[in-house]
This record gives structure tokens, sequence and C-alpha cells, in this order.
């Protein structure tokens, strides 16, 4: 067990709505990335915070958003829903000395239909 | 787009014998990484070696770097049926904040 902890664990959306998923990061962890992984395939970038921040972008949509909250548990917005959106989201958290030893949580799995 | 290529795509092997798995990437990297993935859940770190680093051991895992070949390989010794599993390579962007993952190596040791 990493510390990372997400909810809810599985989730069963309507296309066009609108989802929130939650992440809580390792003790002493400042940044928090968040990662779509679509069946048979790595984790995609989202995006990245630091210190309540946004950090970086991947190629992801405006209707992907997030949040870093100052206790720096995060949370992933995402709009209008579509079906290619199901994918299993992971965060992943580090601390900003050692940025690449990331710490991931279980993942939330998103079925959109 | 995916930067790290792994290969193979999937590999089964008996218990005791030895896994490699290849990756390749396509831009100059700070470091590479190694992850493991459990049946679609969270990925687990196994190993990261800097680009200043030509090889590196963990218990049973043994990582190899080349930047002029911008490739990497991961051993896993004497396997056991709970080395199944993906294993990922990652590595970071230019910019240092972003890692990315090849679509992985899905590893079966039959027991």
């Amino acid at each position: 067990e990493t510390g990372v902890t997400q909810s809810p664990t599985h989730l069963i959306k309507t296309r066009g709505q609108q989802v929130t998923l939650r992440c809580s990061s390792q003790s002493g962890h400042n940044t928090v990335s968040w990662y779509q992984q679509a069946l048979g395939q790595g984790p995609q970038f989202i995006f990245q915070y630091y210190r309540e921040e946004e950090n970086g972008r991947g190629n992801f949509p405006p209707r992907f958003s997030g949040l870093q909250f100052p206790n720096y548990s995060s949370e992933l917005n995402v709009n209008a829903l579509e079906l290619d959106d199901s994918a299993l989201y992971l965060c992943a958290s580090a601390s900003g000395d050692r940025p690449y030893e990331q710490y991931f949580g279980p993942g939330t799995r998103l079925t959109v239909t | 787009s995916q930067q790290g290529e792994e290969d193979p795509q999937a590999l089964s092997i008996q218990e005791g014998e030895n896994a490699t798995m290849n990756c390749s990437y396509k831009t100059s990297i700070n470091n590479l990484q190694w992850y493991r993935q459990n049946s679609g859940r969270g990925l687990v770190h196994l190993i990261l070696i800097r680009s200043n680093e030509r090889e590196k051991h963990s218990g049973r895992l043994r990582v190899t770097l080349d930047t002029s070949k911008k490739s990497s390989s991961l051993l896993i010794t004497a396997s056991r049926a709970a080395d199944t599993a993906s294993y990922f390579c990652a590595t970071d962007d230019a910019g240092g904040f972003k890692t990315i993952f090849g679509a992985g190596t899905r590893l079966f040791v039959k027991a």
C-alpha cells in the first residue's frame, strides 16, 4: 500500500454528465499528478499540481480540470463526459525534492454509457 | 502519443525462468523508470535509473540503460508466479514535470 487513496473505486456515468474524482496524497507529498489509462494501454498524463498550482498539462481538452487543496488532496473534474472517457483514472503523489518517485493510488474505474 | 514502447507486448514463462523486457524511447531524458501494475490497479514504482547510469540492481531486478540507442531493459531473475503483472517503462519529458509511459509488457509466470 502506498498511502495514496482514491474515491470512488468505481463509477458509472452517462454521456454529457460531469464527474469529480478525488485523491488523497501520501503524507508529506506536495505534488500530485493525474493519469488516464485506457484498457490495454499505458497511463496518459493529464496534469500535475504542485502546491495548489497547475504545474503542467498533457494533451487533454479543457473539460478536464483539477484542483489541489491546502492539505494536498486533489480533485479531477471532467465535464461533458464522452464515451471515450471510460478508463481507469490514477493519481500519483510525490515530494517536491523527488518528483519522479511517484506513489500511485489504486485508481477510479469510470464507465461512461 | 506515448514516448516509450515496450517489447514484447506479452511474455509467458515458467516459474524460475528469467524475464527480459525492453523499452525504447524517442527523446532525450533525465531518467527512466520501471513500474509494475497488477490487474488494472495502481502502479508500483520498481526502479529509477538516471541518464548517466548504465546499470542498476534491486533485488531480483536488473535495469540497463543505453542512451545512445534510447533503450532500456528490465530483467527479472528467477521469476515467481507473483511476478505476473504488466510492466511499464516511463520517462520524463524535457520540462521534467511530465512522466510519459509506454504501452507495457504483460508478463505471465506459470507455476
